[in-house]
């Protein structure tokens, strides 16, 4: 079974432009979940999605965050436009019933110059 | 505000002795707390988990204590394998099947041959 994919793996863009960050989940999952880690802090949640719908964006940072899940399977979030202070690893991922038990991607490191 | 907290950065451990990791939260509400562990470029692996309701929970190699009245958790791994170097994430959830799951800054994790 294949397990949570995200891409790209590495990103570098200029402040003021624009980034689109991908998530496939397992094959299943309904529950996607965006983390963000910035360097030597703590995972940090952004949202959760239920199928398509927004279950929770209680964590994503300011309207420059635009998160979706067309039809229910993968995800994107978009960053427009990147400050500095976005630069981070972004995790998805994703569980079948819900709960604090997940699944994680790689990640993708995001950097802003 | 931190809510997880894990404030030894790193520790370093003979191979073949136990490791102990531990873990401080302020939130009463959490009712399930996990261990995840992360390798460099991977992300973050669920190991074991434990209800608030429990004190003990055991998996192998691996046993979460919990200290509901201290608010502290920590795991012991015993014994300490060189496998086991990484960083290990503490992490908490509250109430509710789908709720985030909250993250300690994490612990680094050095076996020693």
């Amino acid at each position: 079974e294949a397990g949570v994919t995200q891409f790209p793996s590495h990103s570098v863009i200029e402040k003021g432009q624009t980034v689109t960050l991908r998530c496939d989940p397992i094959s299943g999952h309904d529950n996607l979940y965006w983390y963000r880690r910035v360097m030597g802090k703590e995972i940090k949640f952004l949202l959760h999605f239920v199928k398509e719908s927004k279950q929770d964006e209680s964590g994503m940072p300011n309207n420059r965050f635009l998160a979706e899940r067309t039809g229910g399977t993968y995800s994107t979030l978009k960053v427009q436009p990147a400050e500095l202070e976005d630069s981070g690893v972004y995790f998805c991922a994703s569980s079948l019933t819900g709960g604090p038990r997940q699944y994680f991607g790689p990640g993708t490191r995001l950097t802003v110059t | 505000d931190q809510q997880v907290k894990q404030n030894s950065p790193s520790l370093s451990v003979q191979e073949g002795r136990i490791s102990i990791l531990n873990c401080d939260y302020t939130n009463s509400m959490f009712d399930y707390f996990l261990w995840y562990k992360k390798y460099p470029a991977e992300g973050p692996t669920f190991l074991i988990s434990i209800s608030s309701i429990k004190d003990k929970n055991e998996d192998g190699r691996f046993t979460v204590f919990l200290n509901k009245s201290a608010k502290h958790l920590s795991l012991h791994i015993v014994p300490s394998q060189p496998g086991d170097s990484a960083v290990y994430f503490c992490a908490a959830s509250g109430m509710g099947r789908d709720d985030k799951i909250i993250f300690g800054k994490g612990t680094r994790l050095h076996i020693l041959p």
